[in-house]
């Protein structure tokens, strides 16, 4: 069982408005990652951190931010929000091990929808 | 480029019978490989994951299998249940970089 967090699960807000997308885990992994996914696409890497105070851009271009302070947690931020912004954003964390067992693991994901 | 690749957006499988998930690399770097499954509005959840060192893997009613020189792994369900149907993800990952997904294939299994 993976002990990672997303909050909220759900999220309707208006247009411009600031929000902030929680993800925690109890694992103490290093290294965490945003990806964001539409219904029936697939999954695009939009932030990943290596460990505290770093933080790297994925491969899809986002408007969002994000902060890495504490090992367990990396939030999300949308400074203004848009309805292009409306879809699923997937948090996840991996360990850094010396043998390839790494399996990273997801949370539950946050349903964000922009008005 | 696509570095992994999983050209079955979907598949229908009959319960009680073997669902085959396929997925190509291209990046001949990777060494560890992952299959996830979701369903709508969760988080993809972790299947079973294999080395390169390795050319199979199973656990319980999945079975992972890795052809190196192909460059190709499989995700075989037997028997497949209800219950699976999801999407199915396979992913690759080189060392400490991001893991690398595929699109995805749509499983259905028919009762």
């Amino acid at each position: 069982e993976a002990d990672i967090y997303q909050t909220p699960r759900y999220l309707v807000i208006g247009t411009g408005k600031k929000i902030t997308l929680e993800c925690s885990q109890t694992m103490g992994h290093d290294k965490m990652y945003w990806y964001q996914q539409d219904p029936g696409m697939e999954l695009h890497l939009i932030h990943y951190s290596y460990g505290v105070n770093s933080t790297e851009k994925g491969d899809l271009s986002s408007e969002s931010t994000v902060s890495r302070i504490r090992t367990e947690h990396f939030p999300l931020t949308l400074e203004s929000a848009r309805p292009s912004h409306t879809s699923q954003y997937l948090c996840a964390s991996r360990a850094t091990g010396q043998e390839r067992t790494d399996t990273q693991y997801f949370g539950p994901g946050t349903r964000l929808t922009v008005l | 480029d696509q570095q992994v690749k999983q050209n079955s957006p979907s598949l229908s499988v009959q319960e009680g019978r073997i669902s085959i998930l396929n997925c190509d690399y291209t990046n001949s770097m990777f060494d560890y490989f992952l299959w996830y499954k979701k369903y709508p509005a969760e988080g993809p959840t972790f299947l079973i994951s294999i080395s390169s060192i390795k050319d199979k893997n199973e656990d319980g009613r999945f079975t992972v299998f890795l052809n190196k020189s192909a460059k190709h792994l499989s995700l075989h369900i037997v028997p497949s249940q209800p219950g699976d149907s999801a999407v199915y993800f396979c992913a690759a990952v080189a060392g400490n970089t991001p893991l690398v997904f595929g699109k995805g294939t749509r499983l259905s299994v028919i009762a």
